[in-house]
């Protein structure tokens, strides 16, 4: 069955950096759009940022590009979220979802089970 | 940016059926999905293509979308059911995915 697994998750420092993975399985990672979406402590989704299956294209929510970086490793069925720069407001639960249905009509079937990530002093 | 308005919670007896909206501009020109996530779990898509269900889940859940609103109906609400509600679409105009505001769904 469909398994996405994040980890790398924890508490730091503002300013500081953390990369988050995202192992992916029982699909064919390489053929499907990977997104993060995160969600602050009592509050909504958030999509954060996308990468299209071959890596060829990225995108990402306003209030983090420059600082974060999406990528992804399809021999080794593995999605990353490289965040630099943290600030108090990325304090979330990070989740990795797979994506089906492509461009317009895209939505996420699969989710993993969170990562959560602290950015406090 | 592209925003989509729900109501903060939807109150609705057991055995009856709940209606959530959102609302976005000529939203109905959009293709929606709407995610259920249950207190301490991931979200999971209840509805998918507008009105299209997964397998898996039950036929009391339906989609329609049109003008400036799309609506979630849960009939036959039951217990289970209670839950936070999401809508969600993909802005064009900056490549970027959107989420609804969330509709807390109480059973009574």
């Amino acid at each position: 069955q469909v398994q996405l697994v994040e980890s790398g998750g924890g508490v730091v420092q503002p300013g500081r950096s953390l990369r988050l993975s995202c192992a992916a399985s029982g699909f064919t990672f390489g053929t499907y759009g990977t997104h993060w979406v995160r969600q602050a402590p009592g509050k909504g989704l958030e999509w954060v940022a996308v990468i299209w299956y071959d890596g060829s294209n990225e995108f990402y929510t306003e209030s983090v590009k420059g600082r974060f970086t999406i990528s992804r490793d399809n021999s080794k069925s593995t999605l990353s979220l490289q965040m630099n720069n943290l600030r108090a407001e990325d304090t979330a639960v990070y989740y990795c979802a797979r994506a089906s249905g492509g461009g317009n009509s895209a939505f996420f079937d699969s989710w993993g089970q969170g990562t959560l990530v602290t950015v406090s002093s | 940016s592209y925003v989509l308005t729900q109501p903060p919670s939807v109150s609705v007896a057991p055995g009856q059926t709940a209606r959530i909206s959102c609302g976005g501009g000529n939203i109905g020109s959009k293709t929606v999905h709407w995610y259920q996530q249950r207190p301490g779990q991931a979200p999971v898509v209840v509805i998918y293509y507008d009105s299209d269900r997964p397998s898996g889940i039950p036929e009391r859940f339906s989609g329609s979308n049109s003008g400036n609103t799309a609506t979630l109906t849960i009939s036959r609400v039951e217990a289970g059911d209670e839950a936070d509600y999401y809508c969600q679409v993909w802005d064009g105009s900056s490549n970027h995915y959107v989420f609804g505001t969330g509709t807390k769904v109480t059973v009574l």
